[in-house]
């Protein structure tokens, strides 16, 4: 079974701070993705990575960055926390660009931002 | 871009009930996938299914590529079946991003 692994399930920041949510996975999956969830709003893409150090900009990617120097491991940074990036993280792996593979999540990272 | 709409948005059935969610969207796609998000936040795949019919246990899924709609059927529903269902599809050329619905928080009570 395919394992995606977010290192925090809560996680508690003030104004300001520069935040790291890590996201790793185990099944060699070349795309892996950064959303967030809000009520009223749904799942919206952040960014994605199709490859180590490749990233592309998603729905909403203001206000955050990204990094991926190793396959495995897809970093959302928030560069200066705000409290309306308070919010619920979750991170999805899958394999091969346009392979039609399905999306695996993992069980996400509630941010609150103080 | 696309649009995905699902309903209902809210649904409560007392166990053992049936029931059926749809999910509807505004353009063609490569890929559609139904997940299961429980009380706790975790997202479950349940179906990936870009057309046909497939079915897992009680559940099972039916995409209508032509028609633009998928739809999700629960069968004797369980009290473990509560928590919010997604649709989330793939566009063509979108290089595997998802698009989601808005969701159909289900509650299914004893």
């Amino acid at each position: 079974d395919v394992k995606v692994t977010q290192s925090s399930r809560y996680l508690v920041k003030r104004t300001g701070e520069k935040v790291f949510l890590e996201c790793v996975q185990d099944m060699d999956h070349e795309n892996m993705f950064w959303y967030r969830q809000d009520p009223g709003l749904g799942l919206r893409l952040i960014y994605f990575s199709y490859d180590v150090k490749m990233k592309e900009k998603g729905d909403i990617p203001e206000g955050y960055s990204v990094s991926r120097e190793k396959k495995e491991r897809f970093s959302l940074i928030l560069e200066s926390a705000s409290t309306n990036q308070t919010s619920m993280y979750l991170c999805a792996s899958s394999l091969l660009l346009n392979s039609n593979q399905p999306q695996h999540f993992g069980d996400g990272t509630r941010l609150s931002i103080l | 871009g696309i649009q995905v709409e699902q309903s209902p948005p809210d649904l409560i059935l007392q166990e053992g009930a049936n029931s059926t969610l749809r999910c509807n969207f505004s353009d063609s796609v490569n890929n559609l996938q139904w997940f299961h998000q429980n009380p706790w936040g975790q997202l479950i795949n349940l179906f990936y299914i870009p057309s046909g019919t497939k079915q897992n246990g009680r559940l099972s899924a039916t995409t209508v590529a032509t028609e633009r709609y998928s739809l999700l059927y629960i069968s004797s529903s369980q009290t473990t079946d509560s928590g919010v269902y997604f649709c989330a599809v793939e566009q063509n050329n979108a290089g595997n991003m998802l698009t989601f619905g808005g969701g159909t928080r289900l509650m299914v009570k004893p």
